[in-house]
């Protein structure tokens, strides 16, 4: 499985736009990136989910560059309840492997 | 039901003893994962059920730990002579799709917070 290193934390403020950059640099050609998030005392979240290119729902946008080796997710205008734990996974699916590998994620604080 | 659901949701016990933890899952899905989070870390996977066959149970850290979902549907994680170390939150999650064969979110429950003494 592809592991990922993102940044153990970041702080922003309200109405700003947060990027948050994950690496995956042996993501496997079958390998989906996706992005969850959790508030404390809850679990994990869907938030996005993408392959190639650009993905973008209500919630945030997802780049891929074309190497894949990287994936910046994008919270435009952040408010105080985005401030939470964000976790970047790559998972084989089509695979043998189901499981979804968690690191310690990015602590992101949004202050008014 | 509305979302995965768990209980209890809190459980404190003394070291030595065995412990069972439910897991409901969102009707109709297929898939069943439990993780093990400690305090500031991502969840750890621990094992998954594709219905109610085990497909995956690499993470479960010793033989002490099984889990079970006979039916396909609720699942059942039990730690035996439980250990302070074994002291963390416990998630389980599902999916609609198989796992390993979809790309399908994982739906989280909100945990049973495990207190070993």
């Amino acid at each position: 499985l592809a592991k990922t290193t993102q940044p153990i934390s970041m702080d922003s403020y309200e109405g700003q736009e947060v990027n948050i950059t994950c690496s995956h640099n042996n993501i496997a050609t079958n390998d989906y990136i996706t992005w969850y998030q959790q508030f404390p005392s809850q679990g994990p979240r869907f938030i996005i989910q993408g392959y190639k290119t650009k993905v973008t729902n209500e919630v945030a946008s997802l780049f891929i560059p074309a190497d894949r080796k990287s994936s910046t997710l994008s919270l435009p205008r952040v408010s105080l309840s985005d401030t939470a734990v964000y976790y970047c996974l790559v998972g084989a699916y089509g695979g043998s492997q189901g499981n979804l590998i968690f690191g310690k994620g990015t602590k992101l604080s949004v202050k008014p | 039901g509305a979302g995965v659901s768990q209980s209890p949701r809190y459980k404190v016990t003394k070291r030595g003893q065995d412990v069972a933890l439910r897991c409901d899952p969102i009707s109709g899905h297929v898939s069943l994962y439990w993780y093990r989070q400690a305090l500031g870390q991502g969840p750890e996977f621990l094992t998954y059920f594709n219905y109610e066959a085990q497909q995956d149970k690499s993470g479960l850290p010793n033989d002490r730990f099984s889990a079970e979902r006979p039916e396909g549907s609720i699942s059942t994680l039990t730690i035996q002579r439980t250990e302070q170390r074994d002291s963390a939150m416990y998630r389980c999650a599902s999916s609609s799709g198989l796992a390993g064969e979809s790309t399908d979110t994982q739906y989280f429950g909100p945990g049973t917070r495990l207190t070993v003494l």
